[in-house]
């Protein structure tokens, strides 16, 4: 079965500093990646993905992705981070029609 | 327009009631996945629809879990008997077809007493 590990339980930074999240998997076959974040009382919402090509991956509200294969990780960063982006975040990878979740990383940014 | 909308958005059941979640995903989605998060974990997958079809079940915990889509739209997640184990998040999410991009709504947080 397919897996990722987030071995961060909680990220703190301060605001205009760079954020990063980490992720590893574990997968058969080409991984196919996503990032999700979930804000307070909200569903969660998807970030980027990565499916194959440029190992650097852009997405919403300002963050990429870095798809590592030698290290299995797909880390999720920005380069200054706001404290709008406290919330918690999922690395996710698909196994056949379904996505598999990590335990989440709860990322706070102080002003 | 709208996303996908989950009701009720709390549920107090008293251990062995019946419940019912309900799930409507975006107009025209294909799939729809039913996921369950506990206290501090991430969501884990319990059953999967593409239309009507309930394609995956294997994440159901007990055959207390039911889910049904039957006109291919609305779903609702049913839990008999309700335990104290069965408190969480459940979440419902929907996708123009598979697991690209899930659209997730803002969930049924249960608690069981």
């Amino acid at each position: 079965a397919q897996s990722v590990a987030q071995p961060e339980d909680q990220v703190n930074v301060a605001e205009g500093n760079p954020l990063t999240v980490k992720c590893t998997y574990s997968v058969s076959g080409n991984p196919y990646l996503f990032w999700y974040v979930q804000y307070p009382n909200r569903g969660l919402q998807f970030l980027l993905k990565y499916i194959t090509g440029d190992n650097l991956v852009k997405g919403s509200y300002g963050f990429e992705a870095e798809f590592n294969k030698s290290q299995t990780s797909f880390h999720l960063k920005k380069p200054s981070a706001l404290v709008s982006d406290s919330a918690l975040y999922f690395c996710a990878v698909r196994d056949m029609y379904k996505l598999s979740f990590g335990a989440g990383t709860t990322v706070t940014v102080r002003a | 327009g709208a996303g996908v909308s989950q009701s009720p958005r709390y549920k107090v059941a008293k251990r062995g009631q019946d419940v019912a979640l309900r799930c409507d995903p975006i107009s025209g989605h294909v799939s729809l996945f039913w996921y369950q998060q506990a206290l501090g974990q991430g969501p884990e997958f319990l059953t999967y629809f593409q239309n009507e079809a309930q394609l995956d079940k294997s994440g159901l915990p007990s055959d207390r879990f039911f889910a049904e889509r039957p006109e291919g739209s609305v779903s609702t997640l049913k839990i008999q008997r309700t335990q104290q184990e069965d408190s969480a998040v459940y979440l419902c999410a929907s996708s123009p077809s598979g697991a690209e991009k899930l659209f997730f709504g803002s969930g049924t947080q249960l608690s069981v007493l």
